[in-house]
């Protein structure tokens, strides 16, 4: 089945700096992959998604960059705020027809 | 237009017990998945099911088993609750039809402490 690990697993940075999460697939025949924020006590909120006919997606501060090839995947938040703080996960839908999780990436912004 | 509704938010059971969870997808959406998450497994596909049948299902034991209703609304069943279980049990609705590469939106989840 579909393996899907995220790295880091915890990421700090400044406030105004940029963040970047990375994610790698196994099967090759995922063709989306969304990225969802989670805050503590919540449900998991999309933020961004890409299919496999598209190499690169933006919206405003947030970016997703997809290399079928390698097949891995990344995001990108950009000048970051405190609130960006929370659980980032990415996820991939294959063959299977299920979204498969990475493991999550914990993110503070600090001020 | 609302988000995806589960009751309860939170619920204690104890061990041998049975559980049923419940979801309302938003308006609209016909296909509902079920996910467990936990600390050490992470996010986990329970099953999926549109137009009242499962569709999909993922690697969980008999124990858990689930329900579409011809509303759309969802409900999950867990049998002889084992203190694994605790988790948060969440659920996510699709539209139009939840095949790949629909966009799915996440409850807020049930949390679920197993004694």
């Amino acid at each position: 089945g579909e393996n899907v690990e995220q790295h880091p697993s915890t990421l700090s940075v400044q406030e105004g700096d940029s963040a970047v999460i990375k994610c790698t697939y196994s099967d090759s025949a995922s063709n989306y992959f969304p990225w969802y924020k989670q805050e503590l006590g919540k449900g998991p909120q999309l933020i961004i998604d890409i299919r496999s006919n598209v190499g690169e997606k933006k919206d405003q501060r947030i970016a997703v960059t997809l290399n079928k090839t390698a097949k891995h995947f990344s995001l990108h938040i950009t000048e970051t705020q405190p609130e960006d703080s929370a659980v980032y996960f990415c996820a991939a839908k294959g063959s299977a027809r299920q979204l498969t999780f990475g493991s999550g990436t914990q993110l503070t912004v600090l001020p | 237009k609302a988000g995806v509704t589960q009751t309860p938010r939170y619920l204690i059971k104890t061990r041998g017990q049975q559980v049923t969870l419940s979801c309302s997808p938003i308006s609209g959406h016909r296909s509902v998945s079920w996910y467990q998450q936990t600390p050490g497994q992470g996010l986990q596909f329970l099953f999926e099911y549109f137009s009242e049948t499962q569709r999909n299902k993922g690697n969980f034991p008999g124990r858990f088993s689930g329900r579409q209703f011809s509303n759309s609304r969802s409900e999950m069943n867990v049998s002889t609750l084992e203190l694994g279980d605790s988790a948060l049990y969440l659920c996510a609705s699709s539209f139009p039809s939840g095949g790949s590469g629909e966009t799915q939106y996440f409850g807020p989840g049930t949390r679920l402490l197993v004694l």
